[in-house]
């Protein structure tokens, strides 16, 4: 049972454009989300994170939009550089929770 | 100064067999868990420890057996080596907040 999905495997953009990665869930008591990157044989690092309560945070080049009733969110990242290629995850959790849930991951290529 | 180191870093070993993996943090986090990418690149956790205290145990087979000797050290076990065991896992330590840090991973091959 995979309560967070993201569909798109792989993603290929050009230097310069904006790259949108979509993550999805179905746990309605998911509050709080985040984006890891990875590079390969490196574990994965924290990028953005977002609350339940808001449906937008950015840090630099970096937003995450939340749509809470559509259970879906997204990463932009704008303007693309080729140091942004790698995986990306998209992780839940729930208040009270501990653990982390984790999509399969999108592999980010970008073009120069 | 790595933040949270695994070792090693590479493991073959046969089916049937013992082995171990070490990890060890010092950002003096409470908190720290295994979590397990299989081939599908599904990243699923194992166990969370907070200050040696075992937390979340994700029914996970009993020839796994985490060991935290202390809160900056979190080793993971693994009796009777199996073909399905194969995978990278890596272990992740968490201080205040929602952010993880990862170490680099263990790539586990049974042959």
């Amino acid at each position: 049972d995979q309560q967070v999905k993201q569909n798109s495997p792989s993603l290929s953009v050009q230097e310069g454009r904006i790259s949108i990665l979509n993550c999805d869930y179905t746990n309605s008591m998911f509050d709080y989300f985040l984006w890891y990157k990875k590079y390969p044989a490196e574990g994965p690092t924290f990028l953005i994170s977002i609350s339940s309560i808001k449906d937008k945070n950015e840090d630099g080049r970096f937003t995450v939009f939340l749509n809470k009733s559509a259970k879906h969110l997204s990463l932009h990242i704008v303007p693309s550089q080729p140091g942004d290629s790698a995986v990306y995850f998209c992780a839940a959790s729930a208040t009270g929770n501990e653990k982390l849930t984790f999509g399969t991951g999108t592999r980010l290529t970008i073009i120069p | 100064d790595t933040a949270v180191s695994q070792t090693p870093k590479y493991l073959v070993t046969q089916m049937g067999n013992d082995k171990s993996i070490k990890c060890e943090q010092n950002l003096g986090h409470d908190t720290m868990y295994w979590y397990k990418q299989d081939s599908k690149k599904f990243l699923k956790i194992m166990f969370s420890y907070n200050n040696k205290e075992l937390i979340i145990n994700e029914t996970v087979p009993n020839r796994f057996s985490p060991k935290s000797p202390d809160k900056a050290h979190l080793n993971l076990h693994i009796n009777s080596l199996e073909l399905g065991d194969s995978a990278v896992y890596f272990c992740a330590s968490r201080g205040g907040g929602y952010g993880y840090t990862f170490g680099s991973g263990t790539r586990l091959t049974v042959v």
